[in-house]
């Protein structure tokens, strides 16, 4: 099947910081990638839908300023969190699809602490 | 707006009982209804899509419109299938909205 690997897994980066997460499609072109949030206990909820070399499209009460997603390449997206604070703290997933129709995988997510 | 309500956090049956995660939804237009599990330690994977009408893993799922329910469904439980499992709606490709889960575990 195919795969979705994010990196890195786990970070811990200081309050005021940016952290960058990756998000690569392994064996196939990914025509569409999303990010998703997930908090303890809770479940994952739509950050936002990007799309190779255009600008991705945030969900209502998502930051884009804060949370800036950059879809360089049909095999990755990049989600930066800008300025980062304790709320900010929690676990990211990524998906990707090959195109309408075809099933969405996910990645193995990232776990984000902001100390 | 969309919204997937699984009102069940936790749920334990017997090894062999049947099991019913029950899920509801509500969307103004016509979603895609899914069933995504994650067992211990591993990602999201789908289980079940509602387009595709199929039995998975032993697992049925049936879409009323009527109830806005998409409950998930399967006769015999087994241990193998303590997870967690997540009703997910799709307005458009894979946009998913999900519910809060619920973790199904199979007492042996």
């Amino acid at each position: 099947g195919a795969v979705v690997s994010q990196h890195p897994s786990w970070v811990i980066c200081k309050s005021g910081t940016s952290v960058k997460i990756e998000c690569r499609s392994l064996d196939f072109q990914a025509t569409t990638m999303f990010w998703y949030r997930q908090f303890p206990k809770q479940s994952l909820m739509l950050m936002a839908t990007s799309n190779e070399g255009s600008k991705a499209t945030y969900e209502q009460g998502v930051e884009k300023d804060k949370f800036l997603i950059n879809h360089a390449s049909l095999t990755l997206s990049t989600l930066t969190v800008t300025s980062a604070h304790p709320e900010d703290s929690s676990f990211y997933i990524c998906s990707a699809d090959r195109g309408q129709n075809t099933e969405a995988f996910f990645g193995q997510g990232t776990r984000l602490t902001v100390v | 707006a969309q919204r997937v309500t699984q009102p069940e956090k936790l749920l334990s049956v017997f090894k062999g009982a049947p099991v019913e995660l029950k899920c509801n939804y509500s969307y103004s237009g016509s979603p895609e209804l899914f069933w995504y599990v994650q067992y211990s330690r591993q990602r999201l994977q789908l289980l079940l899509r509602h387009i595709s009408r199929e039995s998975i893993k032993g697992f049925t799922a049936d879409l009323n419109k009527g109830e806005t329910s998409f409950h998930l469904k399967k006769p015999f439980a087994q241990e193998e299938d303590s997870a967690m499992y997540y009703c997910a709606l799709s307005a458009t490709g894979n946009q998913f909205y999900f519910g809060t889960g619920t973790s199904l575990t199979v007492i042996p």
